[in-house]
């Protein structure tokens, strides 16, 4: 079955510092990564994504994730943090196979981001 | 930028009554789904919806649950009993692709089940 986990419920960083929030996934065929954000009373935004290709995306506002297959892991990552950078954001998977659920995305939990000044 | 809509923001109910939430994906996406949020919990996958047929639905899109895509533009969510556990946020999304593609949210609509 496909998951997604984001072992941090809320992650605190000082501006002009770099962050990181961390994902794993499990899927069965080849895995197809997303990152969202979400700010307050707000629908989900897409940052960046892993198809194929580069283990180092690059997405929006200065946002980067790397792709690492041997330790299923996609985390997001931004060299200096802004306080506009404070959202909730979740990780998703989507199992690229054939095996059935190639249509949905399986979100994490989120990851609460604190920027603080 | 072109954008997914959606209405109402918010819908108050009471339990047993039908709700119809609404949706206008983005104009060429083929692609649609609604996903839900229940307040403090993971974002959850409904049901996709391409070339006016369901292609996938989760366990939680039982029998109360049915979508529409009734002219060339709205995608509509029914509950037709509503039950004080379907409160939640209710997300529309579209994609131009299935599988590769990102997908665009709407801002979502509050569902709340008195």
């Amino acid at each position: 079955a496909q998951s997604v986990a984001q072992p941090e419920d809320q992650v605190n960083v000082a501006e002009g510092n770099p962050l990181t929030v961390k994902c794993t996934y499990s899927v069965s065929g080849n895995p197809y990564l997303f990152w969202y954000v979400q700010y307050p009373n707000r629908g989900l935004q897409f940052l960046l994504k892993y198809i194929t290709g580069d283990n180092l995306v690059k997405g929006s506002y200065g946002f980067e994730a790397e792709f690492n297959k041997s330790q299923t892991s996609f985390h997001l990552k931004k060299p200096s943090a802004l306080v506009s950078d404070s959202a909730l954001y979740f990780c998703a998977v989507r199992d690229g196979g054939f095996s059935g659920g190639y249509n949905k995305l399986i979100f994490g939990a989120g990851t609460r981001l604190a920027v603080h000044p | 930028e072109p954008e997914v809509t959606q209405t109402p923001s918010h819908q108050v109910t009471q339990m047993g009554q039908e709700v119809i939430l609404r949706c206008v994906p983005i104009s060429n996406h083929l692609y649609f789904y609604w996903y839900r949020q229940i307040l403090g919990q993971k974002v959850e996958f409904l049901v996709s919806f391409y070339n006016n047929e369901i292609s996938e639905k989760s366990e939680i899109f039982d029998d109360q649950f049915s979508v529409e895509r009734p002219d060339g533009s709205n995608f509509t969510l029914k509950i037709r009993s509503t039950k004080l556990e379907d409160s939640a946020m209710y997300f529309c999304a579209s994609s131009e692709i299935p599988n590769t593609g990102e997908l665009f949210f709407g801002e979502g609509s509050r569902l709340t089940v008195l």
